[in-house]
């Protein structure tokens, strides 16, 4: 398997833009996932196939791919937009994998 | 309303065995695999594996090949998480959840807290 390489932390102001990448060789073929997980919850898909926006996600949440970097992005952050983030993939056979997560912070 | 049951918090002896269940609701459980993710305290999202939900096929990371089992119960629509031989790192909260075909994970468990202490 492989890893996928998430920065730790990210910081904005509310009403900025939140760019959280993900980066893998594999992602060049893969697709990528992105889930929310707010304390004490279970996680939530927010984007899937490096780009879709499941309904009830909010139009702020998109995903972009790049080669081996995949990009979720949150315009206009919101306080309640403040979580841990994780991309996930997997490859040809079934096995996949999670990112480190990112811990979004909303100043 | 399609959701996730999970059963309830566990706690266990070093060199015990798990056994989680997850029965589905709201949809049909046979058309949909079942993923297991666990978090240890203070730590990211680990996938465990996968089993189908009609024919009971599996995949599991290679960390957990010689321990776990992932199971279902058709009849009951419920599927399974058995881990063996626990130790204290086995310690945290365990997720079923949903995989679509195309959704990712979509639909998630509550969540079974796990304690593993002598």
């Amino acid at each position: 398997s492989y890893e996928l390489t998430q920065p730790p932390s990210v910081s904005v102001s509310p009403g900025q833009t939140a760019r959280i990448t993900c980066s893998a060789d594999a992602l060049s073929k893969r697709h990528a996932y992105w889930y929310q997980q707010k304390p004490g919850q279970a996680p939530v898909v927010v984007i899937f196939k490096d780009s879709e926006r499941p309904s009830g996600v909010p139009e702020r949440f998109s995903g972009s791919s790049s080669g081996a970097t995949v990009t979720l992005t949150i315009s206009g952050v919101q306080a309640e937009d403040e979580a841990d983030y994780y991309c996930q993939s997997g490859d040809s056979s079934g096995v996949w994998v999670f990112g480190g997560g990112t811990k979004l912070t909303v100043l | 309303q399609i959701r996730l049951v999970q059963s309830g918090a566990e706690v266990k002896k070093p060199g015990a065995s798990l056994k989680v269940s997850c029965k589905a609701d709201g949809y049909t459980f046979t058309f949909y695999s079942i993923a297991w993710v666990r978090q240890a305290p203070g730590e990211g999202l680990e996938w465990m594996g996968w089993v189908s939900g009609n024919r009971g096929n599996t995949k599991y990371a290679q960390k957990f090949q010689d321990r776990v089992s992932m199971t279902t119960d058709t009849s009951t629509s419920t599927a399974f998480l058995e881990l063996r031989s626990l130790t204290s790192d086995d310690r945290g909260m365990y997720f079923c959840a949903r995989v679509g075909a195309e959704e990712g994970m979509d639909v998630w468990g509550q969540g079974t807290s796990v304690s593993v202490s002598s």
